[in-house]
């Protein structure tokens, strides 16, 4: 069945540092691929997506591009913030329904 | 600019009690989703609705149970609460044409003792 593996967290940078988060998906024919942050104390909310192959999902300056080659979604960021802290989420949607990774904790310190 | 509602934030319950988690949204909707969210899991999806009177299963629908009476309310019922039921429970919902945007609420935490 469809799935989606993170990298394992926590994970803590400094301020203006460079940000990648790895995604990795199993799915069976091409699923969109997403992802979503959730902030403090707050429910999850749609960051990019990306819908096929070679596309670049962008947003808040953060971006991941669908690669079809190595099955990866990964989230990167030139400079990160101290309000970028947050728990990221990738997904997949399939035929239905969304699938979500374990999501990835982000805390970015001053 | 309420968006999605859930009630309670937290609650502890005793083994073989009964609870309803509220969910409620205010942008006509007509998809929506409960997921649960064990500690360094990914949300799995427990039952979802494509419309008032609709409703099926997700992946982990035992020991649950919803209805859909209105298109803005989404209610979540554990009959007999057990330890393996804790976990952080979200309400979510979605337009038909942008079913993978969803709009999540800010969850539940519930403890089973």
């Amino acid at each position: 069945g469809n799935s989606v593996t993170q990298m394992e967290g926590p994970v803590t940078l400094s301020e203006e540092a460079f940000l990648t988060i790895n995604c990795t998906y199993t799915a069976t024919g091409y699923p969109s691929l997403f992802w979503y942050v959730q902030y403090p104390g707050e429910g999850l909310q749609l960051l990019l997506k990306a819908t096929k192959a070679d596309d670049k999902g962008s947003n808040k300056g953060f971006e991941a591009t669908y690669r079809k080659e190595t099955t990866s979604f990964h989230l990167e960021k030139g400079s990160v913030q101290v309000s970028d802290s947050a728990v990221y989420f990738c997904a997949l949607r399939g035929a239905q329904k969304l699938v979500f990774g374990q999501g990835t904790r982000l805390t970015i310190n001053p | 600019n309420a968006g999605v509602t859930q009630t309670p934030k937290f609650r502890i319950l005793k083994i073989g009690q009964s609870m309803t988690l509220q969910c409620t949204q205010d942008m006509n909707h007509n998809y929506m989703y409960w997921y649960r969210q064990d500690p360094g899991m990914g949300l799995k999806l427990i039952y979802y609705s494509v419309g008032a009177g609709i409703t099926d299963k997700g992946e982990v629908p035992n020991g649950y149970n919803v209805s859909r009476s209105t298109t803005e309310d989404f209610p979540l019922r554990l009959e007999l609460a057990a330890p393996s039921q804790t976990s952080v429970y979200f309400c979510a919902s979605s337009k038909g044409q942008e079913r993978e945007k969803l709009f999540f609420g800010s969850g539940t935490q519930l403890s089973v003792l």
